[in-house]
């Protein structure tokens, strides 16, 4: 299964909603996908597990849909410190786990 | 509070051989998944390995299968990751990366990761 992300970019004012998207080459059986947030020099921050719950810290602002081939990540009112890469990982394939390619969400 | 810190990266020759290391702290190592994760320079996040809770069963990418060895010692909550035969490829920045915890089910889950180190630096060159 190949996780395709969509926009590679994503150029939005602090205050704006990101909509983030995550295909799915064939249909992922028990909603087994997450989303990461990474900034540069840290590890990467788990945001959604299960497609659509929010992991323990993470403010309600956040939030994964989704189901199937197709997920999103929403942003609602973006802070300064949401500007960074976001992957969606999946669990379930070959192989085992698989991650996105990355959208940037960058400041415009 | 949940730890991780991975040691061992530095400068190799192709070919060469490193032994990286994740010291894991804060909580009860021997219940976890256990992952490697990098990112090449430019590159988006790669799966590498992981090993189950007993480390009984591991799993690695295609790419590495024969060259690289994922192992645990859960006396003493550490994590380790062979690396031989290395090639410029695997030049990355490597994180040690915990089975999630689902605080609803109560119990640790392979499908995510929910905690990470700050990585350690692979530098595959002549």
């Amino acid at each position: 299964i190949v996780l395709t992300q969509s926009p590679d970019t994503l150029s939005l004012s602090p205050g704006e909603k990101a909509t983030l998207s995550c295909r799915a080459s064939q249909p992922i059986g028990n909603n087994y996908l997450a989303w990461y947030q990474h900034k540069p020099g840290q590890g990467p921050r788990l945001l959604i597990y299960g497609a659509s719950s929010r992991a323990t810290g993470i403010p309600d602002r956040f939030s994964g849909s989704g189901s199937r081939a197709d997920f999103t990540l929403s942003i609602t009112r973006l802070e300064p410190e949401d500007f960074a890469v976001y992957y969606c990982q999946f669990y379930g394939g070959s192989p085992l786990w698989t991650f996105g390619q990355g959208t940037k969400v960058e400041i415009k | 509070e949940v730890q991780l810190v991975e040691s061992g990266g530095g400068l190799v020759q192709p070919g060469g051989s490193l032994r990286l290391s994740c010291a894991a702290s804060g909580f009860t190592f021997s219940q976890c998944c256990m992952t490697w994760v990098r990112q090449a320079p430019g590159k988006g996040l790669e799966w590498v390995a992981s090993i189950k809770e007993d480390g009984r069963e591991e799993h690695y990418v295609d790419s590495v299968k024969g060259r690289f060895s994922i192992s645990r010692d859960n006396a003493k909550n550490s994590l380790d990751l062979q690396m031989n035969s290395l090639v410029a490829e695997d030049t990355a920045v490597y994180y040690c990366a915990r089975g999630g915890y689902d605080p609803f089910w109560r119990t640790y889950r392979y499908d995510y990761f929910d905690h990470w180190g700050q990585g350690t630096l692979v530098t595959v060159s002549s």
